[in-house]
């Protein structure tokens, strides 16, 4: 992996079932991952930031896991609300650069 | 409520118009960034100020001028925009310079910008 990819790129799910959906980052030289909520028409909101391998974040109803020898991460949802609709950012940095690199995102439907 | 203020949250501009996007955070974060988004993509860096300076600059276009007064104030000057730079323009902040990295960023709503 070069760039930073997330899958997929969109999921709509019903009310109450559980998610989840992937970052994949490169591997080498990783110093942190931040997840992103963001809503249409308000500003992204953090959600986690990551920093060591096997990290486990937990917030509400929402986890994220993170794997840095592999260069991945998964964000779960459990019973998934449409409040939760939105679309989810992962950025990506390295020890070699000062800024980050998002991801394209994963938008998410959560129908009633 | 975001923490981090963008005014305008719409503009209209033709292309040799001169107007200034502003933005303002009273966290106390040290580091601020302006990022462009374009539809279906996700915000792209431009600049980044950590204690008031210019620490990265995406080799943005020089019709784009940031400009940090203070650490509390981080402005963009736009000067002979073209139409391809109508985008959703974002300010974040975060507590540390950016050397750090681990802290979360704070984003703005946005201003929304177009181009005639």
């Amino acid at each position: 992996i070069l760039n930073v990819e997330q899958s997929p790129q969109s999921l709509h799910v019903q009310e109450g079932d559980s998610t989840n959906f992937t970052c994949s980052f490169p591997s080498s030289n990783f110093y942190a991952l931040h997840w992103y909520r963001w809503e249409t028409a308000k500003s992204p909101e953090a959600l986690f930031v990551m920093t060591l391998n096997g990290d486990e974040k937990k917030k509400g109803r929402i986890s994220a896991t993170l794997n840095t020898k592999e260069g991945y991460s998964y964000l779960y949802i459990k019973g998934s609300q449409p409040e939760d609709s939105a679309t989810y950012l992962c950025a990506h940095y390295n020890t070699n650069a000062g800024k980050s690199t998002f991801g394209d995102g994963t938008t998410l439907t959560v129908k009633p | 409520d975001t923490e981090v203020t963008q005014t305008p949250k719409h503009l209209v501009m033709g292309m040799t118009n001169k107007k200034s996007l502003k933005c303002e955070q009273h966290m106390g974060h040290r580091a601020m960034y302006w990022y462009k988004q374009k539809a279906k993509k996700p915000p792209e860096l431009m600049f980044v100020y950590s204690y008031e300076k210019l620490s990265i600059n995406e080799s943005v276009p020089s019709r784009f001028s940031p400009e940090c007064p203070n650490s509390s104030l981080l402005n963009l000057h736009l000067h002979a925009l073209q139409p391809e730079d109508s985008a959703l323009y974002l300010c974040a902040s975060s507590q540390d310079p950016v050397g750090t990295r681990r802290q979360p960023q704070h984003f703005g709503d946005g201003t929304r910008l177009s181009i005639l």
